[in-house]
């Protein structure tokens, strides 16, 4: 069955240091998103693609950076993690890109703590 | 700046019960609205996607209506069981097929 995976699940890093977390879905999806969930704050958009080369920032891009070099892969990069990003981060993906028709579907999460 | 508010944050209820959760979004301009639920320590599944145009969805025991003049949408869950229990989150998708989510709503089904 098609799906859509992250890694690690959970990561505990410190201060300073730079963090990738993977995300890799088989559904041929051209779509992707990364968004984290914090109490109180539901889930927020990080960055996203539309298709290979292609990557926007979403509202919460600030210390994050992604690259999407094939179809599969969307990895998220914190670039001198902090603790404000301490998080659960979902990667998900959807087929439409016009018209909003697509239903996305979600990965598991990955709990990230910064110390 | 689109906006979605769950209203109540939390509920109980008894198993058996019909209960009723609430979606408001400020911006009507959306594509759809999509009804999620989150197990502890789990993703979204998605339950229920409205498309722009429609004015409800059943599934199952499931079932959302959308007024989007109103900015509205609820979801209504028939003869709750324990196995309902987790959190319900909505979320409207805006241009750029982005979703914009509520805070969600906590639900506990009491057996």
């Amino acid at each position: 069955d098609a799906e859509i995976t992250q890694s690690p699940r959970h990561k505990i890093t410190e201060t300073g240091r730079q963090v990738t977390l993977a995300c890799h879905q088989t559904w041929n999806h051209n779509n992707m998103f990364w968004y984290r969930q914090d109490l109180g704050h539901g889930l927020r958009l990080i960055h996203y693609s539309y298709g290979v080369q292609d990557t926007n920032k979403g509202e919460v891009s600030d210390g994050y950076s992604v690259s999407r070099s094939n179809t599969e892969d969307l990895p998220l990069t914190l670039e001198s993690a902090a603790s404000s990003q301490t998080s659960v981060y979902f990667c998900a993906s959807s087929w439409d890109r016009e018209g909003g028709t697509g239903e996305l579907f979600f990965g598991e999460g990955s709990r990230l703590t910064v110390l | 700046k689109q906006e979605v508010t769950q209203i109540p944050a939390a509920l109980s209820v008894p198993e058996g019960e019909n209960l009723v959760l609430n979606c408001s979004f400020t911006d009507s301009a959306i594509y759809n609205l999509q009804w999620f639920r989150q197990d502890p320590g789990k993703g979204l599944t998605s339950l229920l996607l409205i498309q722009s145009s429609q004015r409800e969805q059943t599934s199952g025991r499931l079932n959302a209506s959308l007024d989007k003049s109103s900015g509205r949408s609820t979801l209504y869950i028939a003869a709750s069981q324990p196995g309902d229990s987790a959190t319900y989150l909505c979320a409207v998708t805006v241009y750029g097929n982005k979703l914009v989510f509520g805070a969600g709503t906590i639900l506990r089904v009491k057996s």
